[in-house]
């Protein structure tokens, strides 16, 4: 099956620095991506849909300016965690949908465990 | 509204025996269903999906499920649950808003499959 990778898997980071997650597409062309959050025990929360070489769409309550989405290519997309803060510590998992071929599944990275102290 | 639904928290299962983690959804036209499976600090990993055809679809690991349009229900199965199956199920279906296309989850269940 297609697979889906994220960078790093794990990041401990100080209280106003900005982190950056990768997400690749290891064996397909992803034309859409797919940024969630999840905490604890919970179901996955949609943050944001982006399209290759356009700007994201952001879920309602998700700050656009704090996280800030890059999806540069078919095979790479980036959240960015700017000026982060102890509540933005989460589970974060990205997620790829191979270009339109008839085919529907989204294929998940396997996520990024980010602390912030 | 679009949701999907499922009723339990918690499935424990004898190792050996069947297994059902149970789905409902609400969706508008024709529903895209999918399963994934978590296991912890991972990813989701893909188990099957429904889109068209036949009503019971085979998926990894020996999984299958049943959609079922009168009862807007979409309930993962196996035979004969391993204890290596123990994990979080999430149940997934496909709905159109704000133009964009995008999967909605269910809460998850969590299976726990005893020796």
């Amino acid at each position: 099956g297609a697979v889906v990778s994220q960078h790093p898997s794990r990041v401990i980071c100080k209280s106003g620095t900005s982190v950056k997650i990768e997400c690749r597409s290891l064996d397909f062309q992803a034309t859409t991506m797919f940024w969630y959050r999840q905490f604890p025990k919970q179901s996955l929360m949609l943050m944001a849909t982006s399209n290759e070489g356009s700007k994201a769409t952001y879920e309602q309550g998700v700050e656009k300016d704090k996280f800030l989405i890059n999806h540069a290519s078919l095979t790479l997309s980036t959240l960015t965690v700017t000026s982060a803060h102890p509540e933005d510590s989460s589970f974060y998992i990205c997620s790829a949908r191979e270009a339109p071929t008839g085919r529907e599944t989204q294929y998940f990275g396997p996520g990024t465990r980010l602390l912030v102290l | 509204a679009q949701s999907v639904a499922q009723p339990e928290d918690q499935v424990n299962v004898a190792e050996g025996n069947p297994l059902t983690v149970k789905c409902t959804y609400s969706v508008s036209g024709n529903p895209y269903l999918f399963w994934y499976v978590q296991y912890p600090n991972r990813g989701l990993q893909f188990l099957l999906k429904y889109i068209t055809g036949d009503n019971l679809v085979k998926g990894s690991y020996g999984f299958e499920a049943e959609f079922n349009k009168s009862q807007t229900s979409f309930h993962l199965k196996k035979p004969s649950a391993l204890v290596s199956d123990s994990a979080l199920y999430f149940c997934a279906v496909r709905a159109i808003s704000g133009g964009y296309n995008k999967l909605i989850f269910g809460a998850g269940t969590r299976l726990a499959v005893h020796p």
